[in-house]
């Protein structure tokens, strides 16, 4: 399977506890996308990549958020501290950027569902 | 801050009638992408828009991009119970390097065999 996978797919963990997910997007793809989303609701971007630089972090984002591509490829996405507000499925989504004035299609993996009890 | 809204949140239809959902953003986009999520998966790209005006198809979709590129339709004809699930716009501003998507809300279909 070449798409997107994420790790791991369910993820259960107590209040304040720390948790780290991972996304392995489609190989050639050298953007790579956060999302959180919610029941009912779109998907809410956290952050994304271009290559192994982070480009934009949501201001939603609280400094317990906090993502990596160390050398372009896999991401991580770790929350310190979780919340009960921080359940919720975590999705990862890569493209292919070719030119620079336009975004592209994304490439969704099956996501991270957090519950944090 | 840039908006995407669609509407209506939900719509249960016959199988056999039409769908439409509508999206509509606050500023210029410079292109808009459709999706669709059936319950419990992943969004699935559909198609992307571009160009003012622009009208695609895809079987029994229908996809418009407003004149003034700030509005979006998805037209689905004769609906079947495979089209179940929840179809998002997302639009991409205009100006800057910044190229994430605003994600609108969804419209999720139910469809009635």
């Amino acid at each position: 399977d070449t798409g997107v996978s994420q790790n791991p797919r369910h993820k259960i963990t107590k209040r304040g506890q720390n948790v780290t997910f991972r996304c392995d997007p489609i190989s050639e793809h050298n953007r790579l996308y956060w999302y959180r989303q919610t029941l009912g609701q779109g998907p809410e971007f956290l952050t994304y990549f271009q290559n192994e630089a982070q480009l934009e972090k949501s201001r939603l984002l609280s400094d317990r958020f906090s993502a990596e591509r160390p050398k372009g490829s896999f991401s991580t996405l770790e929350i310190q501290r979780t919340e009960q507000g921080d359940s919720a499925m975590y999705l990862c989504a890569s493209s292919l950027e070719r030119l620079a004035d336009r975004s592209y299609e994304q490439y969704f993996g099956p996501g991270t569902r957090l519950t944090v009890t | 801050g840039q908006q995407v809204m669609q509407i209506p949140q939900y719509q249960h239809v016959q199988e056999g009638e039409d769908f439409t959902t509508y999206c509509n953003s606050s500023t210029t986009l410079s292109n808009i992408q459709w999706y669709k999520q059936r319950p419990g998966g992943h969004p699935v790209f559909l198609i992307q828009l571009v160009k003012s005006g622009e009208v695609k198809k895809q079987k029994r979709l229908t996809f418009q991009f407003g004149e003034a590129k700030k509005n979006s339709s998805l037209h689905i004809t004769a609906t079947q119970t495979t089209d179940v699930g929840t179809y998002f716009c997302a639009g991409s501003q205009r100006a800057g390097n910044n190229r994430k998507l605003i994600w609108g809300l969804g419209t999720s279909l139910a469809v009635n065999p």
